[in-house]
């Protein structure tokens, strides 16, 4: 059964914790993408990744920090930094010139920072 | 900088009826306009894309209007079900970047009985 899982689908942070959001992906994808979602706003591009130890920072990365060490498996982690973290965090991937940009979702975390 | 303008942010329909949702870019070197899905809780989904070499698409129910010189398109839900309840967003992409989405600001749908 492929597809994205990420984890928790809840997230509970205390101010200053550094807290890391989990996607993994068995659909043999190449590029792996994290999106944050907030009321009103559609989803923001935070970073993203075409190969295994490389990525970039999308529109929104001030706060986050990613890692890409296997192709599966795509972490990202929310820094103290992050100034206002509570939001749905989505996780996508797609492989780029297949049936192009369809970017398939995972269910998502919800982080509320307490 | 918000380069896809999605209208209207929330949308009431009748059972039957005609949802249409429109957005509009200003990028012209987008080349790729999908239209996503998202249930309260849940990851969007892929619902039906275009390419700017055709002026309409059309899967079962839905479909997509394309107007290149006025840079819009928009999304039409024929036969509107309580089922199609949901937040519906458009995207675009450009060729040669990574297939990154810039997407609308979403369009909740409610379809009443």
């Amino acid at each position: 059964d492929g597809g994205i899982t990420q984890s928790p689908k809840y997230l509970f942070r205390k101010e200053g914790q550094n807290v890391t959001l989990s996607c993994e992906q068995n659909l043999n994808h190449d590029a792996m993408y994290w999106y944050r979602q907030d009321p009103g706003q559609g989803l923001r591009l935070i970073y993203y990744s075409q190969i295994v130890n490389d990525f970039q920072k999308g529109d929104i990365a001030e706060g986050y920090s990613v890692s890409r060490e296997k192709k599966e498996s795509f972490p990202l982690t929310v820094t103290s930094a992050q100034k206002n973290p509570t939001a749905f965090y989505l996780c996508a991937s797609t492989n780029p010139g297949t049936v192009r940009d369809t970017q398939y979702f995972g269910p998502g975390t919800r982080l509320t920072v307490l | 900088q918000q380069q896809v303008k999605q209208s209207p942010q929330s949308l009431i329909v009748q059972k039957g009826g005609i949802s249409i949702i429109n957005c509009a870019y200003e990028n012209t070197a987008f080349d790729y306009f999908p239209w996503y899905q998202q249930f309260p809780g849940k990851g969007p989904a892929l619902l039906i894309a275009i390419r700017p070499d055709v002026s309409e698409k059309k899967e079962g129910r839905f479909t997509i209007s394309f107007n290149k010189s006025a840079k819009q398109f928009s999304l039409h839900i024929m036969d509107s079900q309580p089922g199609d309840s949901a937040t519906y967003f458009c995207a675009a992409s450009m060729s040669g970047t990574a297939s990154k989405l810039t997407f609308g600001t979403g369009t909740r749908l409610q379809v009443t009985l």
